[in-house]
């Protein structure tokens, strides 16, 4: 069954360092994988995606990700935290079903506090 | 544009009654999809709809019901409502034009913050 496995529950940064946060999915196919982040008491915000190609990708905010086949895995970076970056962040993977597009699979999500 | 919009935003309801909630899409999309987020169990897929037909279905009760209007408008609705059904509904619409299936992103809305008493 199709999965998606965020490690760390709660990440606490200082303003300025570097963030890595870590996903992982179980999924037979070529995975579409997007990462979303979530501010308290709003919706899901879209960060990033990967469909195909450059596995290396760019996204708002000054994130990206990296695609590993190899690690099923597609962690998502920022080299410089800002405070505005505290929020809660959401690894999915979309699953094709028959030509539907709507399921997302989401895994439980990483808070991130950024310390002053 | 404007994004995607969904009414009302906070709701209170008692056990054993119904509820509805309403999507507007961006406007173009027809893929609406309906996902439930709760401390528990995180977000899950409720159901999709395209071109006022459900195209797909989470593993949800049939309590949980949608439709999808003509101009993409959708609506979703809980009957008999119980405690767990306390949660934030989001709402999401993607440009699937083609109709094929062909993978894009979905936008979400703010959610609907339902609690049942």
């Amino acid at each position: 069954a199709q999965s998606v496995t965020q490690p760390d529950i709660h990440i606490t940064v200082s303003e300025g360092a570097s963030l890595e946060l870590r996903c992982n999915y179980s999924y037979g196919a070529t995975p579409y994988l997007f990462w979303y982040v979530q501010s308290p008491g709003q919706g899901l915000q879209l960060l990033l995606k990967y469909f195909s190609g450059d596995t290396l990708v760019q996204g708002i905010k000054g994130f990206e990700a990296e695609f590993k086949r190899s690690q099923s895995s597609f962690n998502l970076r920022k080299p410089s935290v800002h405070w505005s970056d505290a929020a809660e962040y959401f690894c999915a993977v979309g699953v094709n079903y028959g030509g539907s597009q709507g399921n997302l699979i989401f895994g439980k999500g990483t808070k991130l506090s950024v310390k002053p | 544009k404007a994004g995607v919009t969904q009414t009302p935003r906070y709701l209170i309801k008692t056990r054993g009654q119904q509820v509805t909630l309403s999507c507007s899409p961006i406007s173009g999309h027809r893929s609406v999809s309906w996902y439930q987020q709760t401390p528990g169990q995180g977000l899950q897929f409720l159901f999709e709809y395209f071109s006022e037909t459900q195209r797909n279905k989470g593993n949800f009760p049939g309590r949980f019901s949608g439709r999808q209007f003509s101009n993409s408008r959708s609506e979703m609705n809980v009957s008999t409502l119980e405690l767990g059904d306390s949660a934030l509904y989001l709402c999401a619409s993607s440009g699937d034009l083609s109709g094929r299936g062909t993978y894009n992103e979905q936008f979400f809305g703010p959610g609907t913050r339902l609690t049942v008493l």
